[in-house]
């Protein structure tokens, strides 16, 4: 059925080192790939996604690579910060291009930015 | 910059006790959703409308949850009777539906249900 694996489920890095974050599909149909960031006690928040069209994307600190043949996609955060310290979930739209498919999210990464 | 707004923020409630939670999505947003969190996971879907629609509510318990978009504004998801294993966050999250960033998410700040 749907499912989206994310490892690891926490990830210790220095700050100022990188941290890689992965995650796994199922539905090859799969199209839109988004990653959301949520702090303790917050909703969650959009910090970058992904489409199917395009291998991979950057926004300042942050990349996301997507290789669909192995249905694998990833978020790089470089120069880590005490703020990037967080819960981080992927997640991968379902079925088509229809507003009305499902977005299934995997299980989170805490991330944890050493001092 | 407009948000997802959600009440109440918290909500403890006895098992068997009713308990609703309202949601009002960004203005103009078509496709509106309820996920359930359930502590160190990852959000749940429960329910989709496409405006007052329900397009997806397979894993809504449906013999004690509902939801309902009367106007294709804002929602409600109810709970009747809450049980233990309902404790959890609830979050409701729109997204535009029709425009090029149709599938983005925006989440609402959730509500915390504990039933005791």
């Amino acid at each position: 059925g749907e499912n989206v694996e994310q490892h690891p489920s926490t990830l210790s890095v220095q700050e100022g080192d990188s941290a890689v974050i992965k995650c796994t599909y199922s539905d090859s149909a799969s199209n839109y790939f988004p990653w959301y960031k949520q702090e303790l006690g917050k909703r969650p928040q959009l910090i970058i996604d992904i489409r199917s069209n395009v291998g991979e994307k950057k926004d300042q600190r942050i990349a996301v690579t997507l290789n669909k043949t192995a249905k694998h996609f990833s978020l790089h955060i470089t120069e880590t910060q005490p703020e990037d310290s967080a819960v981080y979930f992927c997640a991968a739209r379902y079925s088509g291009y229809s507003s009305a498919s499902k977005i299934i999210f995997g299980s989170g990464t805490r991330l944890s930015i050493r001092p | 910059e407009a948000e997802v707004a959600q009440s109440p923020r918290y909500k403890i409630t006895e098992k068997s006790q009713a308990v609703a939670f309202w949601c009002d999505p960004i203005s103009g947003h078509a496709t509106l959703y309820w996920y359930r969190q359930i502590l160190g996971q990852g959000p749940e879907l429960l329910v989709q409308f496409q405006d007052e629609s329900v397009v997806d509510d397979s894993q809504l318990p449906k013999d004690r949850f509902s939801a309902e978009r009367l106007k294709g504004v804002d929602s409600t998801l109810k709970i009747q009777p809450a049980e233990l294993g309902d404790s959890a966050m609830y979050l409701c999250a729109s997204s535009p539906g029709t425009s090029g960033r149709r599938d983005t998410q925006y989440f609402g700040p959730g509500t915390r249900l504990t039933v005791l």
